[in-house]
C-alpha cells in the first residue's frame, strides 16, 4: 500500500530552525512535494524534489534521499507566520495511474 | 491571474441527500483533482480529470463521482450522504497533473457538514 509518515506536531521559537521529516512507502515514486496550510486556508506549494539532494528556496529547504525513502523540510529563521500545518506528498503510480499521496501533516507552532 | 475557485464555500446537508460541488481551475490548467480532508485522515485523493477524462481515482465508494467540462471546470457529486462525508473538499488544478513540477494549485475548499 501507500503510506507516508510525519510527526504530528512540532514546536519551536521565533528565529529558530526546525526540521520536519517525512518517510514514505509507495508502489511508485516520481518526487516528493511539500505544502503549507494555514488554518482555514488552502494548501500552498512550497517545494519539490525529484532527485536526491537539497533544494533551497529562501528560508525553506527540502531534502530527498530516494534510497532511504526519506525527505525533510527545513525551515530557518522561523517567524510567527510559519505556524501552520505542513504536508509532504509523493507523486505515485497505482493501478489506475499517477496521483499525489499526502502525509498526515505536521502542525508547527512557532512561539514568541 | 485568478486562482482556483470553489463553490459553495460552506454547505449543510442531511443524511440521504446529495450534493454537487464546483471547481473552476486556473486558466489554462487542464488537470483538476479532488481531495477530501478530514482531521483524522488528512488529504485523501478522490479523482483526477484531464481534458474531460477521468485519469485516476482513489479508493472511495461509487457515491462519489465527478466530471470535467470542455472549459476544464469540474464538478464532484456525492449521493446518499452519510455523516462520515462531513469534510473539507479541496480542488486542485495544474497544467498536466504536476508530474514534472510536483505542484498543485489548491482552492479554498468547500466545507460540507452532514447532519
Amino acid at each position: 500500500g501507500q503510506s507516508l509518515e510525519q510527526p504530528s506536531e512540532v514546536t519551536a521559537v521565533e528565529g529558530a530552525i526546525v526540521q520536519i521529516n517525512c518517510t514514505y512507502q509507495t508502489s511508485g515514486f516520481y518526487g516528493l512535494s511539500w505544502y503549507q496550510q494555514h488554518d482555514g486556508g488552502a494548501p500552498t506549494f512550497l517545494s519539490y524534489n525529484a532527485l536526491d539532494g537539497l533544494e533551497e528556496t529562501g528560508r525553506f529547504s527540502s531534502f530527498l534521499s530516494r534510497s532511504d525513502s526519506y525527505g525533510y523540510l527545513l525551515l530557518q529563521e522561523l517567524q510567527m507566520k510559519d505556524s501552520a500545518s505542513y504536508f509532504c506528498a509523493v507523486r505515485d503510480r497505482d493501478n489506475y495511474g499517477q496521483n499525489f499521496v499526502f502525509g498526515p501533516g505536521t502542525r508547527l507552532s512557532v512561539l514568541p | 491571474k485568478a486562482g482556483v475557485t470553489q463553490t459553495p464555500r460552506y454547505l449543510i446537508k442531511t443524511r440521504g441527500q446529495q450534493v454537487t460541488l464546483s471547481c473552476s481551475p486556473i486558466s489554462g490548467h487542464r488537470s483538476v483533482s479532488w481531495y477530501q480532508q478530514t482531521p483524522g485522515q488528512g488529504l485523501q485523493f478522490l479523482f483526477e480529470y484531464f481534458s474531460e477524462t477521468q485519469r485516476n481515482k482513489g479508493n472511495f465508494p461509487g457515491r462519489f463521482s465527478g466530471r470535467q467540462f470542455s472549459n476544464s471546470r469540474s464538478e464532484m457529486n456525492v449521493s446518499t450522504l452519510e455523516l462520515g462525508d462531513s469534510a473539507l473538499y479541496l480542488c486542485a488544478s495544474s497544467l498536466s497533473g504536476g508530474e514534472s513540477t510536483g505542484e498543485l494549485f489548491f482552492g479554498e475548499g468547500s466545507r460540507l457538514t452532514v447532519l
